[in-house]
């Protein structure tokens, strides 16, 4: 059955250091893609990087990059160079199948979340 | 501009009423997708449709139902057999595995805090 863990409920890091949030995942299909996702106080859902799992590189968006090991099948989320605005929810993603025409769910299901607080 | 809406922002509701909530997107996706949020819990799913006129549960679908009669147009009705519907609901779309060989991220919309009073 397809499903998301993210074991850090929070997490502290000094402003400008670099801090790498856990998401572990479980799905029988080969074909399906990780997301990241930050959540502020707001509410809003703000989408940082996505991973498909025929990429041969790990992702990377500006200071998030995504540490892709599929063996493992892990997909950790490094932040570097902290900044006092990164102090937020962070959400794991993924979804079964895309690419796969007919034959893909699309249910896409979320972690728990870890929630990071910067220190300055 | 493209965007994901859901409204009202803030809802409230007596015990034992029906409420809607409204979910609406421009960006032509084929995907939408119904989330319900706890304080400082995750997203759990609701519901999710691929295409119109078809919807599929997700894994708290007990106590709420939805439609797809339009592409643009996904709404949430909390039934009174949801026995705690205070929550902050979240709305999202995609673009569908269904039209494109490519996976994108799902937009999400402001969100809608119901709370039962």
């Amino acid at each position: 059955a397809q499903k998301i863990t993210q074991t850090q409920p929070g997490m502290f890091v000094q402003e400008k250091e670099a801090v790498t949030l856990d998401c572990t995942y479980d799905t029988s299909d080969p074909s399906y893609g990780l997301f990241w996702y930050k959540q502020p106080s707001s509410g809003e859902m703000i989408f940082l990087i996505y991973q498909g799992s025929y990429d041969q590189q790990n992702a990377t968006e500006g200071r998030y990059s995504l540490n892709f090991q599929k063996a493992r099948k892990s997909a950790n989320l490094v932040i570097s160079a902290s900044q006092l605005g990164d102090s937020a929810m962070y959400f794991c993603a993924m979804r079964e199948g895309p690419g796969n025409y007919g034959g893909a769910t699309n249910k896409l299901i979320f972690g728990t979340g870890t929630l990071l607080a910067v220190q300055p | 501009d493209g965007g994901i809406t859901q409204s009202p922002k803030y809802l409230f509701r007596k015990e034992g009423q029906n409420v809607t909530l409204s979910c609406e997107q421009n960006l032509n996706h084929d995907a939408m997708y119904w989330y319900r949020q706890d304080p400082g819990q995750g997203l759990r799913l609701i519901y999710y449709s691929q295409i119109v006129n078809d919807f599929q549960k997700g894994d708290i679908a007990e106590g709420y139902s939805v439609s797809r009669e339009k592409k643009e147009s996904f709404p949430l009705t909390v039934t009174s057999a949801q026995k705690n519907p205070t929550a902050f609901y979240l709305c999202a779309s995609s673009m569908g595995s269904l039209s494109v060989m490519v996976d994108t991220e799902a937009f999400f919309g402001q969100g809608t805090r119901l709370t039962v009073v």
